[in-house]
């Protein structure tokens, strides 16, 4: 079975600290996705990546950044995390060639305070 | 990609099939219709996509009008482990990117 883990379940950090959210999958998946989802607004996509150290912004880029070093992992980073960016954080990976079906993890939510 | 229009929410009894429609009138010709679900706490699931047959597999099956503007998922025999939000998609096939909406919440009533 595909498998796609986030370093954390929940997270709590304070305004203006640089947080990290790791992604990493275990099937060789070339393209990976990091989603925000808050109540009424849905999933919304913030970057997405189809290869090592290739990027492209999705549609809430802003206030993010991402890093591709390797091709399992997919790392989210918010360098001054602000309030507006408490929220559910999905990473998710497909592959090239196949169904295209994207294969999500659990989820890490994250408060700002 | 096009835009979909779901119901926000619906109510199916234990055990009748589930019938969960979409309105995709703006699909263009090579577009495919997707179906994801997230289950609470979880993250979405891929069920089903189609192209214009109808298409079943042991999740589900999808209906897609013949016009192509609209289509139904199916749930045959609604357990309560269907309850769960369900997001209809219009994509590209190989496009990468899947705009997800709010779908709709299926609650199944024992």
């Amino acid at each position: 079975d595909v498998k796609v883990t986030q370093s954390s379940r929940y997270l709590v950090k304070r305004t203006g600290e640089k947080v990290f959210l790791e992604c990493v999958q275990d099937m060789d998946h070339e393209n990976m996705f990091w989603y925000r989802q808050d109540p009424g607004l849905g999933l919304r996509l913030i970057y997405f990546s189809y290869d090592v150290k290739m990027k492209e912004k999705g549609d809430i880029p802003e206030g993010y950044s991402v890093s591709r070093e390797k091709k399992e992992r997919f790392s989210l980073i918010l360098e001054s995390a602000s309030t507006n960016q408490t929220s559910m954080y999905l990473c998710a990976s497909s592959n090239v060639g196949g169904r295209y079906e994207q294969y999500f993890g659990p989820g890490t939510r994250l408060t700002v305070t | 990609d096009a835009k979909t229009t779901q119901p926000p929410s619906m109510d199916c009894a234990e055990g009748r099939a589930a019938n969960l429609p979409c309105n995709h009138s703006t699909i263009s010709g090579n577009e495919y219709v997707y179906w994801y679900r997230q289950i609470h706490s979880q993250g979405p699931q891929y069920i089903i996509h189609g192209l214009k047959n109808n298409e079943t597999n042991e999740m589900a099956s999808l209906i897609i009008t013949e016009d192509r503007k609209s289509s139904t998922l199916i749930l045959p025999h609604a357990t309560l482990r269907d309850t769960a939000v369900y997001y209809c998609i219009v994509s590209y096939f190989g496009n990468e990117k899947l705009t997800f909406g709010t779908g709709t919440r299926l609650t199944i009533i024992p």
